[in-house]
């Protein structure tokens, strides 16, 4: 099976800042990667598909890229809706990543 | 609107089985794949199986090979998760998801959750 790292596992940023979470998949995916976002006691949300889509009604200030084994979840501008925990997911064998959370200063 | 509304909490004995739904409305319910999803208390998110509502086609992840079934009514529009030979660490929410396409792998529509509690 595919196996699925993020980093870090957790941060802490401040409104406005920028903050990166990285995924890396143990073989090569091409671009099968698609981040969730999970607030404390409901379902993940869908966010960026296919590594870089943006998921629509999700604000622009979300950037996914990146192929092969290593992708990045990019969070501009950071607001404090934002404080949540953040799942990559390998597209094929559907393996998740262990999570990060953001908490915001 | 598109919706999945899931079943509500159980709480099971060790060794007995449970069984959630996920009913689906606003589409057509057999032109997206369903998936299921389990969170045990303070975890991370893990797949469990899939089901093609047209099909019956399934697929488990190997972990609950055996001790999972999936099925579905389409005409309740409705998906089922059988969880059997339950024991206290699959106490977890179960999500249901629904695919954003068909069968792209990205869950888009996801239910509300459904908690289990495995407890004697």
């Amino acid at each position: 099976d595919i196996q699925m790292t993020q980093s870090p596992s957790s941060v802490s940023a401040s409104v406005g800042d920028r903050v990166t979470i990285t995924c890396r998949a143990s073989q090569g995916i091409t671009n099968w990667l698609v981040w969730y976002q999970q607030k404390p006691g409901k379902a993940p949300k869908l966010l960026i598909y296919a590594a870089s889509s943006l998921q629509s009604g999700v604000p622009s200030r979300f950037a996914g890229s990146g192929s092969g084994t290593e992708f990045t979840l990019t969070i501009n501008n950071l607001q404090p809706e934002d404080s949540a925990t953040y799942y990559c997911q390998q597209a094929n064998s559907f393996s998740f990543g262990q999570g990060t959370k953001l908490e915001i200063k | 609107q598109v919706q999945l509304v899931q079943s509500g909490a159980e709480l099971k004995k060790p060794g007995a089985s449970v069984k959630v739904s996920c009913k689906a409305s606003g589409y057509t319910f057999t032109d997206y794949y369903i998936y299921w999803v389990r969170q045990a208390p303070g975890q991370g998110l893990e797949w469990v199986a899939w089901i093609s509502p047209k099909s019956g086609g399934t697929h488990y992840a190997q972990k609950f090979l055996g001790r999972v079934t999936v099925t579905r009514d389409t005409s309740l529009t409705t998906a089922y998760m059988e969880f059997s030979s339950l024991r206290s660490d699959d106490t977890a929410v179960f999500y249901c998801a629904r695919d954003k396409t068909g069968y792209t792998s990205t869950f888009e529509i996801w239910g509300q959750g459904t908690v289990v509690i495995v407890s004697s």
